[in-house]
């Protein structure tokens, strides 16, 4: 059974750092990885998706890297700016399923001005 | 395109009452899925529909969960009847395959009372 974990849960950092979110998996068969951002009282956007074959994406300030033999993505955002607080979860297709997602529990963002 | 659309935003009800939530996915996507999600259990996948086929829904907790998808525009969620412990935010998701980003509505919050 797949499972997703995110290291830290909760993260407060000052305006202009650059900063690394954790994800890890247990089941490392998996087809991507998808990195989602979510607001308060919001629905998930997705950020960047990793096929299976990458090892990593990039956009903007953000860069997601995919170790799949070691069951680890990173997702990393360069500059932080106060708009980037907001809730980062990873997810991966549960064990089985190219469609289904397993979805960490996220990491909580506060970027201070 | 207006991305995925739910409605109502928000419900309250009473418990016992029977409760219907509604989504519009994003028009061309062929695979949909509802997800609740709350503080103590994070994101759970109910059930997916394929092609307007309903795939999987393992996930769906009791029989007082039922779901349909009539055409590839529409989809029902409907709980009959409502408890409290059904209190908590729906959404609904639509891709275009399983190598596509998974795009999210904002939610119902629903609240049993």
């Amino acid at each position: 059974k797949q499972e997703v974990t995110q290291i830290p849960a909760a993260l407060s950092v000052p305006e202009g750092e650059n900063l690394v979110l954790n994800c890890s998996f247990t089941d490392s068969a998996i087809y991507n990885l998808q990195w989602f951002r979510q607001d308060p009282g919001k629905g998930l956007t997705s950020l960047l998706l990793i096929q299976s074959s990458q090892r990593e994406q990039t956009s903007g300030r953000l860069n997601a890297s995919l170790d799949k033999s070691s069951g680890r993505s990173t997702l990393y955002i360069a500059a932080s700016q106060p708009g980037d607080s907001a809730t980062y979860l990873c997810a991966v297709p549960t064990s089985g399923s190219a469609r289904q997602l397993t979805f960490g529990s996220g990491t909580q963002l506060t970027v201070l001005p | 395109d207006a991305g995925v659309i739910q409605s109502p935003r928000h419900e309250v009800t009473e418990m016992g009452q029977e409760v219907t939530l509604r989504c519009k996915p994003i028009s061309g996507h062929n695979s949909l899925f509802w997800y609740r999600q709350t503080m103590m259990r994070g994101l759970e996948l109910l059930i997916y529909f394929n092609n307007n086929v309903p795939i999987d829904d393992s996930g769906m907790p009791e029989d007082r969960f039922s779901a349909k998808m009539p055409n590839a525009s529409f989809s029902t969620l409907k709980i009959q009847p409502s408890e409290p412990r059904d209190s908590a935010v729906y959404f609904c998701a639509s891709s275009l395959g399983e190598h596509s980003p998974l795009h999210f509505g904002n939610g119902t919050r629903l609240t049993v009372t």
